[in-house]
C-alpha cells in the first residue's frame, strides 16, 4: 500500500510568483485536504476535495485554489505569492464518506517566498 | 464551532518519566478528537482518535488518551518516556462539512537524558 507522496519537497519562489504543489493520495482513497502549516503554528486547513469537487473551505484567500484528478491526487495551485504564504503545505488522504474519521498526511513541500 | 486548546507549548520529561500532554476542546456536537506526532522535517503521523466508542483510546508507541466530557479534556499520556519520542504533538477536532481538522498549536516534547 503507497501511502501519500507530495512534490517538490522544497521550493524557493519570489513575490508575486505562482506556484504548483502536487499530491497523490493514498491508494483507495478518494478524498483529499490541504493544510498550511506556518512555523510554530498547528496547521490551518485550505480546502478539501471529493471526487473531484470541492467540498469545504478554510479562511484562505481566492489565490489559494485546488483541483482533483479522476485518480484522485490532487495539486494546490497559489497566485500571486506573498511574504506570509511561506509555510509547510501538507496534504492528508483519507476514504470519504460520514464516517470516514481518519486523514493520513504526507511529508509536506516547504515552500520559501523571498 | 469547534476548537482546541493545548495547554503548555513546550513540555520537558526525563527519560522513564510520565508523559502528560494537554489538549481541551470545544464543540457544539459530539466530536472525533486526534493526537497526531509531528517529527522534524516531516508530516503528522495518527497517535490515536476518539471517535465515540471508548472513552480510554490507546494509541500506538505507548501513548494513550482519555475523553473526559465534563471537563472537555482529551488528555495524551505515556507512563515511560523514550528519547525517541522528542516531537511535535497535535491535538485535533474534527470540525464542519467534510471532515476537516482543527489543530490546536501543538506541543513540543522534549526528553533529558
Amino acid at each position: 500500500e503507497t501511502g501519500v507522496t507530495q512534490s517538490p519537497t522544497h521550493l524557493i519562489k519570489t513575490r508575486g510568483q505562482q506556484v504548483t504543489l502536487r499530491c497523490s493520495s493514498q491508494s483507495g482513497h478518494n478524498t483529499v485536504s490541504w493544510y498550511q502549516q506556518a512555523l510554530g503554528q498547528g496547521p490551518q486547513f485550505i480546502f478539501q476535495y471529493y471526487r473531484e469537487e470541492e467540498n469545504g473551505r478554510g479562511n484562505f484567500p481566492p489565490r489559494f485554489s485546488g483541483l482533483q484528478f479522476p485518480n484522485y491526487s490532487s495539486e494546490l495551485n497559489v497566485n500571486a505569492l506573498e511574504l506570509d504564504d511561506s509555510a509547510l503545505y501538507l496534504c492528508a488522504s483519507s476514504l470519504g464518506g460520514r464516517d470516514q474519521y481518519e486523514q493520513y498526511f504526507g511529508p509536506g513541500t516547504r515552500l520559501t517566498v523571498t | 464551532a469547534q476548537s482546541v486548546t493545548q495547554l503548555g507549548s513546550h513540555v520537558s520529561v526525563s527519560e522513564g518519566a510520565l508523559v502528560l500532554l494537554r489538549c481541551n476542546y470545544s464543540s457544539s456536537v459530539p466530536p472525533y478528537l486526534f493526537w497526531y506526532v509531528q517529527y522534524p522535517n516531516q508530516g503528522l503521523q495518527l497517535l490515536l482518535k476518539y471517535t465515540s466508542a471508548a472513552t480510554l483510546v490507546k494509541g500506538i508507541n505507548g501513548f494513550e488518551a482519555e475523553f473526559k466530557k465534563s471537563e472537555t479534556s482529551f488528555h495524551l499520556t505515556k507512563p515511560s518516556a523514550h528519547m525517541s519520542d522528542a516531537a511535535e504533538y497535535f491535538c485535533a477536532v474534527r470540525g464542519g462539512q467534510g471532515g476537516k481538522l482543527i489543530f490546536g498549536q501543538g506541543t513540543e516534547l522534549s526528553v533529558k537524558p
